[in-house]
């Protein structure tokens, strides 16, 4: 099946700097990868996803990137601010009648003023 | 719209229990997924099903969890007995189609067993 490893487990960045959290995937047939957003006691929110046929997608400060040679995809957070803190899930799968979502460990995201 | 409705949101039961779990998708959703997220985890899959049809369920432990969603629209998982291992989050997820798993969670129902 398919294995997601996400890194860093904890990260924290001051306001305003960038934050950069990396997952690798094992199935190379996954074709789908979400990133999605957990505030303590909170559910998960589907913040950004790109499909294998696209290299890079960017919605105003986020951005995720794609690299399906390497197997990894990135997600990418420009002027951080307070409110991004939480803990980011990657996730990858495959679409269709065989879809199913593969979670990351989670990465902590402190945003510090 | 409505999202995703998870019942109760927290539950407390003593080892070797039942307990239940519900959830209503969003309205129009074929898709329904049971999700396990246990402490400082991502969710694992437990139970997928396209209308009433369980189509993933290799995950599903069982011989103690089980799973319904009779009339293709809300779902109750089960668990029973429940063991100390079972504590965590349960989480509901719906989606028009298999092609976008997962894009829709609901609140979750948090589980502690004593």
């Amino acid at each position: 099946g398919e294995n997601v490893e996400q890194h860093p487990s904890t990260l924290s960045v001051q306001e305003g700097d960038s934050a950069v959290i990396k997952c690798t995937y094992s199935d190379s047939a996954s074709n789908y990868f979400p990133w999605y957003k957990q505030e303590l006691g909170k559910r998960p929110q589907l913040i950004i996803d790109i499909r294998s046929n696209v290299g890079e997608k960017k919605d105003q400060r986020i951005a995720v990137t794609l690299n399906k040679t390497a197997k990894h995809f990135s997600l990418h957070i420009t002027e951080t601010q307070p409110e991004d803190s939480a803990v980011y899930f990657c996730a990858a799968s495959l679409t269709g009648t065989a879809s199913k979502l593969t979670f990351g460990t989670g990465t902590r995201l402190q945003v510090t003023l | 719209e409505a999202g995703v409705v998870q019942s109760p949101r927290y539950k407390i039961i003593e080892k070797k229990q039942p307990v239940a779990f519900w959830c209503n998708p969003i309205s129009g959703h074929n898709t329904l997924y049971w999700y396990r997220q246990n402490l400082g985890q991502g969710p694992e899959l437990l139970i997928r099903y396209e209308n009433e049809e369980a189509v993933d369920d290799s995950q599903l432990p069982k011989d103690r969890f089980s799973a319904e969603r009779l009339k293709g629209v809300d779902s109750t998982l089960k668990i029973q007995p429940a063991e100390l291992g079972d504590s965590a989050v349960y989480l509901c997820a719906s989606s028009l189609g298999p092609g976008f798993p997962g894009k829709y969670f609901g609140p979750g129902t948090r589980l502690t067993v004593l």
